[in-house]
């Protein structure tokens, strides 16, 4: 399976304020997914990363809150605006290989908005 | 719409004993995917098995066995004779509706003793 890294592993971040958090890929990928697991929670997919358009959000979700790129087919970023301490949570990003493999998991940024 | 189930909230056992992980989910669709990830206190998602609808076989992987019923729209996980290291919580996913995305329970956290 491919190795994913994620920068930063964990922030703290004040109210206000933006975090944008960086996901690489070893090897080329077709699918590329953003989840949020908020504390004691499960995981929510939040948009998947479309490498040269625009991403696709899940409901409840909005670019003006969540903007994501994905320049290429190894790398994504995903921004969350306008913070606040519901936005603490750990995030989350995964790669398929194609839209029918299994996804596999970064290790994970974990933010504290205070 | 699909759903995954997982009842137990948190298991606490002792070193060397066998646990069984319970997920029940829901689907209409006859062909589905069925996943167990593993997060550990580090945070990072681990894939643990994938089980797609027409294959019914129960699965062995050292000490980790899956047992798949579709009759009880189940599929459970068992350790056997657990180590403290499987402290972890364990999230079972399903993935239906021509869409390979998964849905994820809400977790089992699992405590081993030594």
């Amino acid at each position: 399976s491919a190795v994913i890294s994620q920068k930063p592993s964990r922030d703290i971040c004040q109210r206000g304020t933006s975090l944008t958090i960086q996901c690489q890929v070893d090897s080329q990928v077709t699918m590329m997914f953003w989840y949020r697991q908020q504390p004691g929670q499960s995981l929510t997919l939040i948009a998947t990363a479309n490498q040269g358009s625009e991403a696709t959000y899940e409901s409840g979700f909005v670019i003006d809150k969540f903007p994501i790129s994905r320049p290429n087919l190894t790398f994504s970023t995903l921004t969350v605006s306008n913070l606040s301490p519901e936005d603490s949570s750990i995030y989350l990003c995964s790669v398929a290989v194609n839209v029918q493999e299994t996804q596999y998991f970064g290790p994970g940024t974990r933010l504290l908005v205070l | 719409a699909q759903k995954v189930t997982q009842a137990q909230t948190e298991i606490s056992v002792v070193e060397k004993e066998d646990v069984t992980l319970d997920c029940v989910y829901e689907t209409r669709d006859t062909t589905y995917y069925l996943f167990w990830y593993k997060q550990p206190p580090s945070g990072e998602l681990v894939f643990l098995i994938r089980r797609n609808s027409f294959d019914e076989q129960n699965e062995i992987s050292g000490r980790y066995s899956w047992n798949f019923q579709k009759s009880t729209s189940s599929f459970n996980f068992t350790i056997t004779a657990s180590q403290v290291v499987d402290s972890a919580v364990y999230f079972c996913a399903l993935a239906s509706g021509g869409s390979y995305i998964p849905t994820f329970g809400r977790g089992t956290s699992l405590i081993v003793h030594p």
